[in-house]
């Protein structure tokens, strides 16, 4: 079974300040891509940041960037100089190439403290 | 930037009553999706569309759900006969290939079933 966990249903950084958010996934594909959405109380789901499972290189953009662990199959997310704007609910996300159906985690939870 | 449209944002419907959730995807895009969040659980995967067809579909896409595309534009989602437990925001989503491309969502259709 393809399955995503994020084990922290909550997390709180200080503004200005570095936060990681956990998540693992199981699976027994060797080509995936895995996402990290942002979804505010507007509730949209917004793309945060994604990796391909073939690329070795961790995925970067801006202020947020992933350390992407292949064979212990975990994937967390770093946001660095942490904003107010950060604070929302976050999912981590996977997905098997060629394939529509995305596996979702069941969301942390970042506040954002100013 | 291009993005997909959802409407309504927001509806109230009596359980019993057929609910139609409209979708308007990015314009170059192929493929597309509807996911459902109940409140406080994990976005889940409904369905997939391509070609006119659905592609693929999970256990929660029963005979009670239906998509189409009537007018090559709008991708609706109809729940025939809802019940309390259709209660969610439903995200529509698109995206250029299945091939691994990012998955973009709309800003969600929250339905109320009373």
């Amino acid at each position: 079974a393809q399955t995503v966990t994020q084990s922290q249903p909550e997390m709180s950084v200080q503004e200005a300040e570095t936060v990681t958010l956990s998540c693992t996934y199981d699976t027994s594909e060797s080509d995936y891509y895995l996402f990290w959405y942002k979804q505010p109380p507007s509730r949209q789901m917004i793309l945060v940041i994604r990796q391909e499972a073939y690329k070795q290189q961790n995925a970067t953009e801006n202020r947020f960037s992933v350390n992407f662990q292949k064979a212990a199959k975990s994937f967390s997310l770093k946001i660095s100089d942490s904003q107010l704007g950060d604070a929302a609910m976050y999912f981590c996300a996977y997905r098997v190439y060629n394939n529509n159906d995305m596996r979702f985690g069941a969301g942390t939870r970042l506040t954002v403290k100013p | 930037e291009p993005e997909v449209t959802q409407t309504p944002s927001h509806q109230v419907t009596q359980m019993g009553q057929e609910v139609i959730l409209r979708c308007v995807p990015i314009s170059n895009h192929l493929y597309f999706y509807w996911y459902r969040q109940i409140l406080g659980q994990k976005v889940e995967f409904l369905v997939s569309f391509y070609n006119n067809e659905i592609s693929e579909k999970s256990e929660i896409f029963d005979d009670q759900f239906s998509v189409e595309r009537p007018d090559g534009s709008n991708f609706t989602l109809k729940i025939r006969s809802t019940k309390l437990e259709d209660s969610a925001m439903y995200f529509c989503a698109s995206s250029e290939s299945v091939s691994g491309n990012t998955i973009y969502f709309g800003e969600g259709s929250w339905l109320t079933v009373v």
